[in-house]
């Protein structure tokens, strides 16, 4: 699987966008990249994933590079419960690796 | 609707000890995963099942053993615990195959080996 880089930790002020970059430049046409985060505590959730083209949901937005190299992701009105870690993960999708691998993430702290 | 559940939420345990984490997932899904977390590191995958009746081994398999008992259910058996199991142990389950679609995680148990 393609390795991933984020940065370590991020601030965002309550109400303005977050947003969150991803390098992984050794990704391969088959694969994709995948956002989770983790709130303090709980369980990772998912918020999205995307081949090539930008995706949008009700959680955030996916805007991923013409070569695929970088993505952001985008909170675009954080809250104090978005405060979280955010891993971005590359991966073939429905492979035949078991491997789900998470990374250290980005920590992001929103502040009032 | 549930999800993930995973019992029990905290555990001691004396080095030496045995014993089962427990995870079941009520929606119907094929693929089941336990992760452990560490203070300041990411995920790493310990045992997966990737369709009821099979499994096999992570990243850090070492220490484990597992059974996908039935296609809800997929336990994690420490045989004789050790002070660097202690950690966080997520389940995890997903309808499709690896990464064909997302991934539901449990709330995790907590467990201390002394």
């Amino acid at each position: 699987d393609a390795k991933t880089t984020q940065p370590p930790s991020m601030d965002c002020a309550e109400g303005r966008a977050a947003n969150l970059p991803c390098n992984h430049s050794t990704i391969s046409g088959n694969e994709y990249v995948y956002w989770y985060r983790q709130i303090h505590s709980q369980g990772p959730q998912y918020i999205i994933h995307g081949l090539k083209n930008n995706e949008t949901n009700e959680m955030a937005s996916l805007i991923i590079t013409e070569d695929r190299k970088s993505s952001t992701l985008i909170l675009p009105h954080a809250t104090l419960r978005d405060t979280a870690v955010y891993y971005c993960i590359v991966r073939v999708r429905g492979g035949s690796q078991g491997n789900l691998i998470f990374g250290k993430g980005t920590k992001l702290s929103v502040k009032p | 609707n549930a999800g993930v559940t995973q019992t029990p939420k905290f555990q001691v345990l004396k080095t030496g000890q045995s014993m089962t984490l427990q995870c079941a997932q009520d929606m119907n899904h094929n693929s089941m995963y336990w992760y452990r977390q560490d203070p300041g590191m990411g995920l790493r995958l310990i045992y997966y099942s990737a369709s009821e009746g099979t499994t096999d081994k992570g990243e850090v398999p070492n220490g484990y053993n597992v059974s996908r008992l039935n296609k809800r259910e997929f336990s994690l058996r420490l045989e004789s615990a050790a002070p660097s199991q202690t950690s966080v142990y997520f389940c995890a389950s997903s309808e499709g195959w690896g990464w064909e679609t997302e991934a539901f995680f449990g709330q995790g148990t907590r467990l201390t080996v002394v």
